[in-house]
């Protein structure tokens, strides 16, 4: 199994809502990832999880908050969010951390903030 | 990080072969190269990697200078389904994590 699967594949919440992005792999990864893409621009690094422990946040703002229950899954909990954090959220896996390995994406989560 | 820099657009035909350059001149020891693909509403998917030299594989070629200041991805004989925005990533080790930025992607457009 060579997928990431990621819910809902939409999302449309108000900025007073409280609503979580899941994110799943079962390669056995231990490197987990959640990017940010805005139309017509290249994915942005926003967190990355290393064995379970986040090991780079890339100053992204507490309104969103990642969570790694274990190896196999991914959450972004979003709350207060403001409508330019409209944009396509992309999980990636890889397998470890140290190394370069390519990343497998998910098919990502079009989050729309009214 | 090194940042990347890549053609923002770029037309081919049908069976030719597409050479999509990208230029990374604060390359880092430890970061290597990688290109991926995207289709629209899809998450990008990986192509090739490499550290120096020419790395193949059976979809792409990518060839990488000795300074590393730049890199190349060969599609041969490309087909319409190869229209897709391509992405150069530099990206390595640091702080304890890995990082890698994307480039700027190039939208290649394949005609009949």
């Amino acid at each position: 199994d060579t997928e990431v699967t990621q819910t809902p594949k939409h999302l449309v919440m108000g900025m007073t809502n409280k609503k979580s992005l899941k994110c799943e792999q079962h390669m056995g990864h231990r490197a987990m990832y959640w990017y940010k893409q805005k139309a017509k621009k290249p994915p942005e690094l926003m967190f990355v999880y290393s064995y379970e422990k986040l090991s780079i946040n890339e100053s992204v703002p507490s309104r969103f908050s990642p969570e790694c229950p274990n190896s196999s899954l991914l959450n972004l909990h979003l709350h207060a969010l403001q409508p330019e954090d409209s944009a396509l959220y992309l999980c990636a896996s890889s397998p470890h951390r140290d190394s370069l390995y390519e990343q497998y994406f998910g098919p990502g989560t079009r989050l729309t903030v009214t | 990080l090194a940042k990347t820099t890549q053609p923002i657009s770029m037309d081919s035909y049908e069976g030719q072969e597409v050479n999509i350059t990208c230029s990374h001149n604060n390359i880092a020891t430890n970061d290597y190269i990688t290109w991926y693909q995207q289709f629209p509403s899809q998450g990008p998917r990986f192509i090739i990697q490499g550290y120096k030299t020419k790395v193949t594989n059976e979809v792409a070629s990518l060839f990488i200078p000795a300074d590393r200041k730049s890199s190349t991805l060969s599609l041969p004989r490309v087909s319409l389904s190869d229209t897709a925005v391509y992405y150069c990533l530099v990206g390595g080790s640091y702080g304890g994590g890995f990082k890698t930025i994307f480039g700027a992607g190039t939208r290649l457009f394949v005609k009949a």
